[in-house]
């Protein structure tokens, strides 16, 4: 059974700092993987895509990598803002397009 | 930009009673998902719908639940006899073709008393 893990669950940090979010998954045979952040009470927002023949995706200052065979992704994010402050969160998906999400990250970026 | 549209953004109902929530997804979209986040703990997968039935189902999904898409526009949850343990944020997804990109709408809270 699939299992999505991020680490770590919570982070804080100062304005201008770059940073990385983990994720891992214990079934390699995924389709794709996807990131989304969510503001508090609020839909997911998606943020990359990454399809499982790809290494790295880019948009703007996040920058997604992906190693399917050892079961990791990780979200970077370049040049932290206060606006980044949400929860981040990891999703890996089948072909049919289901997708089991892992826990999220919390990321508070002080001013 | 387009986006997928739900409805009510809360709802309030008395446990044992049927809940609906509805749902438009993004146009052109061909698959459709329902999710759920009880407060606190991870999004879960419910149910994916394509070309008119369901293509997947997790253990969440039991006789209690369906889904519809009643005309070319609405794709439907419906509880039939509501739980308290039901209460959760439901949202709804849709995407394009197989494997691309998974759009989300802003959930509707259900709260079951």
């Amino acid at each position: 059974k699939q299992e999505v893990t991020q680490i770590p669950a919570a982070l804080s940090v100062p304005e201008g700092e770059n940073l990385v979010l983990n994720c891992s998954f214990t079934d390699s045979a995924i389709y794709n993987l996807q990131w989304f952040r969510q503001d508090p009470g609020k839909g997911l927002t998606s943020l990359l895509l990454i399809q499982s023949s790809q290494r790295e995706q880019t948009s703007g200052r996040l920058n997604a990598s992906l190693d399917k065979s050892s079961g990791r992704s990780t979200l970077y994010i370049a040049a932290s803002q206060p606006g980044d402050s949400a929860t981040y969160l990891c999703a890996v998906g089948n072909q049919g397009g289901k997708l089991i999400f892992g826990q999220g990250t919390e990321l508070s970026v002080k001013p | 930009e387009p986006e997928v549209t739900q409805t009510p953004s809360h709802q309030v109902t008395q446990m044992g009673q049927e809940v609906i929530l509805r749902c438009v997804p993004i146009s052109n979209h061909l698959y459709f998902y329902w999710y759920r986040q009880i407060l606190g703990q991870k999004v879960e997968f419910l149910v994916s719908f394509y070309n008119n039935e369901i293509s997947e189902k997790s253990e969440i999904f039991d006789d209690q639940f369906s889904v519809e898409r009643p005309d070319g526009s609405n794709f439907t949850l419906k509880i039939r006899s509501t739980k308290l343990e039901d209460s959760a944020m439901y949202f709804c997804a849709s995407r394009g073709e197989s494997g691309t990109e998974a759009f989300f709408g802003q959930g509707t809270r259900l709260t079951v008393v």
